[in-house]
């Protein structure tokens, strides 16, 4: 089954523990991309990779951390969460770029204590 | 930098009604525009797209959009909803002559809420 699978799906941790979400996908997709969800803010973009070792800021950058050393992965680090990183996570991977369809993963709810 | 705004919040509406989303764009050259729909506790799924050519967009489930570039605006459209189409509607933006084709800016989101 195509798919965009994210780990873990729920997570709760502290102020400075540095954490990693991974995203993979079996499409053989060029395109990913990270996006945040707040209430009353729609998503948001933090990152995105048209390729393999080739990442891009997107629109909320500031304390995240992205790699992609192979196609299906695309790992969000945060190296010291705060608390206004609480939020629910959306990894995406789409053929080429945003003018493809792009195929969200199930999310993961983040609480930083 | 290119913006969205979604003009509505909240819509509640009765089965069978006709419903428009709203979505304005700040301007730009060139565009690509989109509508996705997050179904409760899921993640987002592609309703339509506008990349080029026709200005009005014919989607999944029924819904349709134009897109209207004098007054920089996308609205979403559907003659007749069901119960099923509860969800929250987001539209997006990619500004791919100034920006890169990896960027997309989604507006705040509007909450359909369709009774019997």
């Amino acid at each position: 089954e195509a798919q965009v699978t994210q780990n873990p799906r729920y997570l709760i941790t502290v102020t400075g523990k540095k954490l990693t979400v991974t995203c993979s996908q079996n499409m053989n997709h060029e395109y990913m991309s990270w996006y945040r969800q707040d209430p009353g803010l729609g998503l948001r973009q933090i990152y995105y990779s048209m390729n393999v070792e080739v990442t891009d800021k997107g629109d909320v950058p500031e304390g995240y951390k992205v790699s992609r050393k192979e196609k299906r992965n695309f790992p969000l680090i945060l190296e010291s969460p705060s608390p206004n990183q609480t939020s629910l996570y959306f990894c995406a991977s789409s053929y080429s770029g945003v003018r493809d369809e792009q195929f969200f993963g199930p999310g993961t709810r983040l609480t930083v204590l | 930098a290119q913006s969205v705004t979604q003009l509505d919040s909240q819509v509640p509406v009765f089965e069978e009604a006709p419903v428009e989303l709203r979505c304005n764009y700040s301007s730009s050259v060139s565009v690509y525009l989109f509508w996705y729909v997050q179904y409760p506790n899921q993640g987002l799924q592609l309703l339509l797209k506008y990349l080029s050519g026709s200005t009005l967009v014919k989607g999944i489930n029924g819904f349709e959009a134009e897109f209207n570039k004098s007054q920089t605006s996308f609205h979403l459209r559907k003659p007749s909803v069901h119960i099923s189409d509860t969800a929250e509607y987001f539209c997006a933006v990619s500004d791919f002559y100034g920006g890169s084709q990896g960027n997309l800016i989604f507006g705040k989101g509007t909450k359909l809420s369709v009774k019997p």
